[in-house]
């Protein structure tokens, strides 16, 4: 069974700071997924990291994706109130054809 | 990227009843998921819908509970039946579409059991 851990669950930071979230996952799979929800939302596709090494950059938000080690990271640079939302990773298994695994999700909170 | 339309986008429902979710995509797709969000927490697969074929399910999830029906390549219905206060979530249909194997989801359907 595919697990997808996230950590920190909660995250509470000043502007201006940088921090990073991280995402294990428990089998192979070169397919991670990175999303934010607002509150009361749907979700909003920020990356989607395909091969070992992957980097992708988003103002500031910046993913990458380690297939060796089974993790990924989502950094946060110079942190601004309007990034206060809760983050998943997600893992695709199947190629397509078996859905997303959701990590329990990082509630982010930035304080002016 | 395909465009999911997806209603209601929220009900008030009495214990005891059914909804009928629908998701309607604006492209051909061969698979839709179905999810469940319940308060607080992350998300969950509850089934796979292929058109011509029984959805599967997946660990937790019945057909009796949660049929679903997909008519043709651009739509696809959830049903939460025999209703009661633990069904209420956020359910979320999704598809894979555009080139980059992305997963694009519908707005979500906020369902409250009284």
């Amino acid at each position: 069974e595919l697990k997808v851990e996230q950590n920190p669950l909660f995250l509470s930071m000043q502007e201006g700071k940088n921090y990073t979230i991280y995402c294990n996952y428990s089998t192979t799979s070169d397919r991670l997924y990175w999303y934010r929800q607002d509150p009361g939302k749907s979700l909003e596709s920020l990356f989607v990291l395909l091969s070992n090494g992957a980097v992708k950059q988003e103002g500031r938000l910046m993913a990458s994706l380690d297939t060796k080690a089974r993790l990924s990271t989502l950094h946060i640079t110079a942190a601004v109130h309007d990034l206060s939302a809760t983050y998943f990773c997600a893992v695709d298994s199947g190629g397509g054809a078996d859905g997303l695994t959701f990590g329990k999700g990082t509630h982010l909170i930035i304080q002016p | 990227s395909a465009v999911i339309s997806q209603k209601p986008s929220r009900d008030i429902c009495q214990r005891g009843t059914s909804l009928t979710i629908q998701c309607q995509v604006d492209s051909q797709v061969t698979m839709m998921f179905w999810y469940r969000q319940q308060p607080g927490q992350s998300l969950t697969l509850i089934a796979t819908a292929n058109q011509g074929s029984e959805a599967t399910y997946e660990s937790g999830f019945v057909i009796d509970k949660f049929p679903i029906s997909r008519p043709n390549l651009t739509f696809s219905t959830l049903t939460v039946s025999n209703m009661s206060p633990e069904d209420s979530s956020i359910y979320l249909c999704s598809v894979v579409s555009g080139g980059n194997y992305g997963y694009t989801f519908g707005s979500g359907t906020r369902l409250t059991v009284v």
